[in-house]
């Protein structure tokens, strides 16, 4: 079982739309929570991070769930430019501090 | 210009030769990273450093060596490529709570 399970997609949706990804994790030591986002295998971007009182950043909105395990992220008014690949990713904040990564969901907004 | 770059950007090499991906940062981040990438498995940790000369395992590390002489400085080196270490491979370094990304080596071993 992956540490960070995403559906991979893709999520075809019109301009305009609202959509939602999901996301699990399941190491319970994990104790910083990400969403970044990457353009055709460029570098990804950090996107915002995920607090467990649920955080908002103009379209777009997280929430996480410690005690199930499970991130989110919403997207309203989607537009062109938000096609792309969100990966959902946590971190550790002892030892290694390494981010573990999901797959990826693939998003691809139409117009 | 403040940041982590890499190099080479584009590298295509015959199975068994040896190559090394450079990482250099400007910030003296002490904690530094090599991921890969691949379809199908995200992103992976190979090695990662906490300070200059301490270095450590990720998830898949075999086939592959690194070293820190200097806090800057974080190359990877592939001592006999092999066609499954065809991937891109990302180096980050981490500040006070950010991740930051070099802009990827795509790597091609034939």
């Amino acid at each position: 079982r992956k540490e960070v399970e995403q559906d991979p997609g893709p999520f075809n949706v019109p301009e305009g739309a609202t959509v939602a990804f999901n996301c699990t994790y399941s190491n319970s030591a994990s104790q910083s929570f990400f969403w970044y986002r990457q353009d055709c295998r460029k570098e990804p971007k950090l996107l915002m991070s995920v607090y467990s009182s649920g955080n908002e950043d103009g379209r777009f909105t997280a929430q996480l769930n410690r005690a199930s395990q499970y991130i989110s992220l919403l997207i309203r008014d989607s537009k062109l430019s938000d096609s792309a690949t969100y990966l959902c990713v946590v971190r550790k904040d002892t030892g290694r501090r390494a981010l573990t990564f999901g797959s990826g969901t693939r998003l691809q907004v139409q117009p | 210009d403040a940041g982590i770059t890499q190099s080479p950007r584009y590298k295509i090499t015959e199975t068994g030769r040896q190559v090394t991906l450079m990482c250099h940062q400007t910030w003296s981040h002490s904690y530094m990273f090599w991921y890969r990438q691949d379809l199908g498995h995200g992103l992976r940790l190979i090695y990662y450093s906490a300070a200059a000369d301490i270095t450590d395992k990720g998830e898949v590390p075999d086939g592959y060596v690194v070293s820190r002489s200097k806090t800057e400085n974080f190359p990877l080196t592939l001592e006999s490529a092999t066609r499954s270490q065809t991937s891109v491979y990302f180096c980050t370094s981490l500040g006070i709570d950010e991740q930051y990304f070099g802009p990827g080596t795509r790597l091609t071993v034939t």
